[in-house]
C-alpha cells in the first residue's frame, strides 16, 4: 500500500521568494516520486521524477526536489518564484515495481502575488 | 471533500472487445474532464481534454476512433477502448475540474487497470 500526503491546500508567496511545497509519502516497497503541475483549465505536465540514482532531482522551470528517504520526503522547491508558476501542484508516488498504480496527493495551489 | 468515483477499478477483456470506462464526479459539476494513461514504469500520459457538450480534445498521437470520450453530462465523462488489443492494456486514469468561487481544482479517480488478453 502506498499514500501520499501534501501539506498545506494553498501556498501563497511573493514574486521572487522561494517556493518550497511539502510532499510525504509512505510505500512498503522502493517507490518512484513525481511532482505534476496543472495550470487552470490543462492537464497535467510532469515537472520532475525521482526513480533511481541521484536524490537530489532538477525538473522543468527551475524546480527541483529532493528524494529523503529517512525522512519519507519528496518536497519540491524553487529559489524564486514567478508569477507564472502559480497553478496547482500533485505529488504522486507508485512503487519500483513497473505495474503499481500511481497513487496522488491531493493538491496544493500555490498563489504568487506581486 | 470532493470524489471522483471512475469504474470499474479493473477489467479484463479479449482482445478485438470494446470496453467502457467511467467517470462520475459524485459531488460537484465537472465541465472539464481529463483521461490519462499510465505506462509501465513511467509518468502519466495525458490522452485527451473532454469538455461537456463538445467533443473531446485528443493528444498527437491518441486514436480518435480508438478512444471513444463521451462527456455527455457535467457529471460523467466516459472511455471507450474499442477493439481492443494486447497493447492497449494499461492504467488508465481520469481527472475532474471543480470550478468553485473562480478557481479550478482537480481531483482524480481511482484508475482503472484495463489487462487485454
Amino acid at each position: 500500500a502506498q499514500s501520499v500526503t501534501q501539506l498545506g491546500s494553498h501556498v501563497s508567496v511573493s514574486e521572487g521568494a522561494l517556493v518550497l511545497l511539502r510532499c510525504n509519502y509512505s510505500s512498503s516497497v522502493p517507490p518512484y516520486l513525481f511532482w505534476y503541475v496543472q495550470y487552470p483549465n490543462q492537464g497535467l505536465q510532469l515537472l520532475l521524477k525521482y526513480t533511481t540514482g541521484a536524490t537530489l532531482v532538477k525538473g522543468i522551470n527551475g524546480f527541483e526536489a529532493e528524494f529523503k528517504k529517512s525522512e519519507t520526503s519528496f518536497h519540491l522547491t524553487k529559489p524564486s518564484a514567478h508569477m507564472s508558476d502559480a497553478a496547482e501542484y500533485f505529488c504522486a508516488v507508485r512503487a519500483a515495481d513497473g505495474y503499481s498504480t500511481l497513487t496522488f496527493g491531493k493538491g496544493t495551489m500555490l498563489l504568487v502575488s506581486p | 471533500g470532493a470524489v471522483v468515483s471512475q469504474h470499474p477499478s479493473r477489467v479484463i477483456c479479449k482482445s478485438g472487445t470494446s470496453v467502457k470506462i467511467e467517470c462520475r464526479s459524485l459531488d460537484f459539476q465537472a465541465t472539464t474532464m481529463f483521461w490519462y494513461r499510465q505506462f509501465p514504469k513511467q509518468s502519466l500520459m495525458l490522452m485527451a481534454t473532454s469538455n461537456e457538450g463538445s467533443k473531446a480534445t485528443y493528444e498527437q498521437g491518441v486514436e480518435k476512433d480508438k478512444f471513444l470520450i463521451n462527456h455527455a453530462s457535467l457529471t460523467l465523462s466516459t472511455l471507450t477502448v474499442t477493439s481492443a488489443h494486447p497493447e492497449d492494456s494499461s492504467f488508465y486514469i481520469c481527472s475532474a475540474l471543480s470550478n468553485r468561487q473562480g478557481s479550478s481544482q482537480a481531483f482524480f479517480g481511482q484508475g482503472t487497470r484495463l489487462t487485454v488478453v
